[in-house]
């Protein structure tokens, strides 16, 4: 099967820039997503790669490396507000695209 | 962006009985999938719902246990069958979106499900 291993928890401070690795098999591999996850909310979308490099949105980019079936979510300037669960996913080919979840890395934001 | 409603938000139910789960999406499309997400863990699919033929089970979930409905390309149903406390978890619908890139799906609220 695909894993999607990502850390299980992290901590930073206001204002700090964290990095949440990700890492899966690259066999079948399409692309990759990152979600957000408040507790008690569905997950929101906030990033795509299917190319090797960086995208930039806003306070949040995510960078890619097919070859070492690699990926991190970098946050900048840290607000509380982002104290959320951050969720890698895979899409891998078989018919159609599944995404394949990670365990999700519950990020605490501290003052 | 899709706008996926489910209905019911939350329900306690009890055991050995059985829920129906709805998920309506605000425009037609051909997939839609259904998740569980156990307290603290990620998401895992359950199963994909076509329209027009039967659901695809993952290894793990069947039929009997997980009966879907795809009556049209807007709405599913999942039922929860004979519930135990294992069962207790929230369930999510998804509809696939290209906007977000290949294999980008967006999430409905979530059922959140606890099984007395």
């Amino acid at each position: 099967g695909q894993n999607i291993d990502q850390p299980t928890e992290m901590t930073a401070t206001e204002g700090a820039i964290v990095q949440i690795n990700c890492t899966y098999q690259t066999s079948g591999f399409n692309g990759l997503f990152w979600y957000q996850q408040h507790a008690g909310e569905a997950p929101t979308f906030l990033s795509y790669n299917v190319l090797d490099g960086l995208e930039e949105k806003g306070r949040f980019s995510s960078f890619l490396s097919r070859s070492k079936g690699y990926s991190y979510l970098l946050l900048k300037e840290l607000q509380m507000k982002d104290s959320a669960s951050y969720l890698c996913a895979g899409a891998f080919s078989g018919g159609y695209n599944k995404l394949i979840f990670g365990a999700g890395t519950r990020l605490a934001v501290h003052p | 962006s899709a706008v996926i409603s489910q209905k019911p938000s939350r329900d306690i139910c009890q055991r050995g009985t059985s829920l129906t789960i709805q998920c309506q999406v605000d425009s037609q499309v051909t997939m839609m999938f259904w998740y569980r997400q156990q307290p603290g863990q990620s998401l895992t699919l359950i199963a994909t719902a076509n329209q027009g033929s039967e659901a695809t089970y993952e290894s793990g979930f069947v039929i009997d246990k997980f009966p879907i409905s795809r009556p049209n390309l807007t709405f599913s149903t999942l039922t929860v069958s004979n519930m135990s406390p294992e069962d207790s978890s929230i369930y999510l619908c998804s509809s696939p979106s290209s906007a977000l890139g290949q294999g980008g799906q967006y999430f409905g609220p979530g059922t959140r499900l606890t099984v007395l």
